[in-house]
């Protein structure tokens, strides 16, 4: 079975400081990784996604993850916060078998950034 | 603007009371979701439709029913909810199914049962 580990509940940091939110996956089949967005009182956003190739991926706003499969991991990295990046954070794996468009999710991660 | 919504976004009620919550999306998809979200088990797919009167359970289907007479619309039924599903519960749309396809979450519904 598909599953995601989210390490940190929150993790909190300082306005500039770097940050790295940490998740690992557990798959058996064809790895799709993802990670969501969600800022308060509003729903999910995908952030950035791994399907194949390149194994570090970018998003439109800084941040970027690495797939390392050696380390069944996707930890998301963003080398400066801003205050506006505070929210909580969903790593998770798909699992499209046929008949099925799942998201297995993560327990999330709450990143508060500090001034 | 293509999106999904939800209504209501906030509902009280008590043990046993029938509700329904609605999902609605304009961006034509074929493939509709219901997650539910509670604090330290992130999110968890409830029931889902690949189209039309096509539907099925998701990992925790337990006293949830769900309905797909239209494309554009999904709605989450709780025939006798109870306090164990109070919770925030996400509708999300695809227009396929596959890890290519985006999937769209709407709002959000936070529902508590009394």
């Amino acid at each position: 079975a598909q599953s995601v580990t989210q390490l940190d509940s929150q993790v909190p940091v300082f306005e500039e400081a770097p940050v790295e939110l940490r998740c690992n996956y557990s798959s058996s089949v064809s790895v799709y990784l993802f990670w969501y967005v969600q800022y308060p009182n509003q729903g999910l956003q995908l952030l950035l996604k791994y399907l194949s190739g390149s194994t570090l991926v970018e998003s439109i706003n800084g941040f970027e993850a690495e797939f390392n499969k050696s380390q069944t991991s996707f930890h998301l990295r963003k080398p400066s916060v801003h205050i506006s990046d505070t929210a909580e954070y969903f790593c998770a794996v798909g699992d499209f078998d046929g008949a099925t468009n799942k998201l297995i999710f993560g327990t999330g991660t709450l990143l508060a950034v500090q001034p | 603007e293509a999106q999904v919504t939800q209504n209501p976004r906030y509902l009280i009620t008590v043990t046993g009371k029938k509700l329904t919550v609605t999902c609605s999306q304009n961006m034509n998809h074929e493939y509709m979701s219901w997650y539910r979200q509670d604090p330290g088990l992130g999110l968890r797919q409830i029931y889902y439709s690949m189209n039309v009167e096509v539907t099925d359970k998701g990992d925790v289907p337990e006293g949830y029913k769900v309905s797909r007479k239209e494309k554009r619309n999904f709605p989450l039924i709780l025939e006798s909810p109870s306090p164990n599903q109070t919770s925030l519960y996400f509708c999300a749309s695809s227009f396929g199914s596959g890890p290519s396809y985006e999937q769209y979450f709407g709002p959000g519904t936070r529902l508590t049962v009394t």
